[in-house]
């Protein structure tokens, strides 16, 4: 596997169930990021970890609960979504998250609808 | 007012077509700009990035910052159905702050044969 890798691919999912996505980087960085994307609005972000600690919360619902066992892996799991939070939601990886050239390379993205 | 504006379109050009994709923005703190290319069902990848003001060529593709105006293009010669994807715009500050980019909301673009 390279680059950024997320599982599943797509996820159909009640509201009141528990699921988990899950996002693997490849590539020997220490920032991972996910990101909410709905049609015709720009990338949310919603969680930033940087070297396993989480750096930014941007006042997502607590029904997503981010987890970062190491540099390598990040979760989102959720438990008694809303129809509103069907979107693709992608996870991204960078060296960091400040100095210099730090782009994000980004997963194929999960796509959850929620019934 | 939007840090970052970024007209969705569609924008539909016919092959070969000289494409031009913008984005505005607000935060004159921003100093590294980047073009993501995300094709349906797909993650955005990484296509064009620059530091400052100028010009950056790769290929078919031209990246374009103007700082005064606060204003960044992307420019696509001798357009091909290949194209044919969203393109983001995502702006970051500079070293010593958060890196974090702010991304606009993307453009999607037709090129049809």
């Amino acid at each position: 596997e390279t680059g950024v890798t997320q599982t599943p691919r797509h996820l159909v999912m009640g509201m009141t169930n528990k699921k988990s996505l899950k996002c693997e980087q490849h590539l020997g960085h220490n920032a991972m990021y996910w990101y909410k994307q709905s049609a015709k609005k720009p990338l949310e972000l919603m969680f930033v970890y940087s070297l396993e600690e989480r750096v930014e919360n941007n006042s997502v619902p607590s029904r997503f609960s981010p987890e970062c066992p190491n540099s390598s892996h990040l979760f989102l799991h959720l438990h008694t979504l809303q129809p509103e939070d069907s979107a693709l939601y992608l996870c991204a990886s960078s060296r960091g998250t400040s100095g210099g050239r730090n782009e994000q390379f980004f997963g194929p993205g999960t796509r959850l609808t929620v019934l | 007012q939007k840090e970052v504006e970024q007209d969705p379109g569609p924008l539909s050009v016919p092959e070969g077509a000289i494409v031009s994709l913008n984005c505005t923005y607000s935060n004159s703190a921003f100093q590294y700009f980047m073009w993501y290319r995300q094709y349906s069902r797909k993650g955005p990848e990484l296509l064009m990035y620059t530091y400052s003001s100028g010009n950056k060529e790769d290929g078919r593709f031209t990246a374009q910052v103007d700082k005064s105006s606060k204003y960044i293009s992307l420019f696509i010669r001798d357009s091909q159905p290949s194209d044919s994807a969203t393109y983001l715009c995502a702006l970051a500050p500079p070293t010593g702050g958060s890196y974090i980019p702010t991304f606009g909301r993307g453009t999607s673009l037709i090129v049809h044969p």
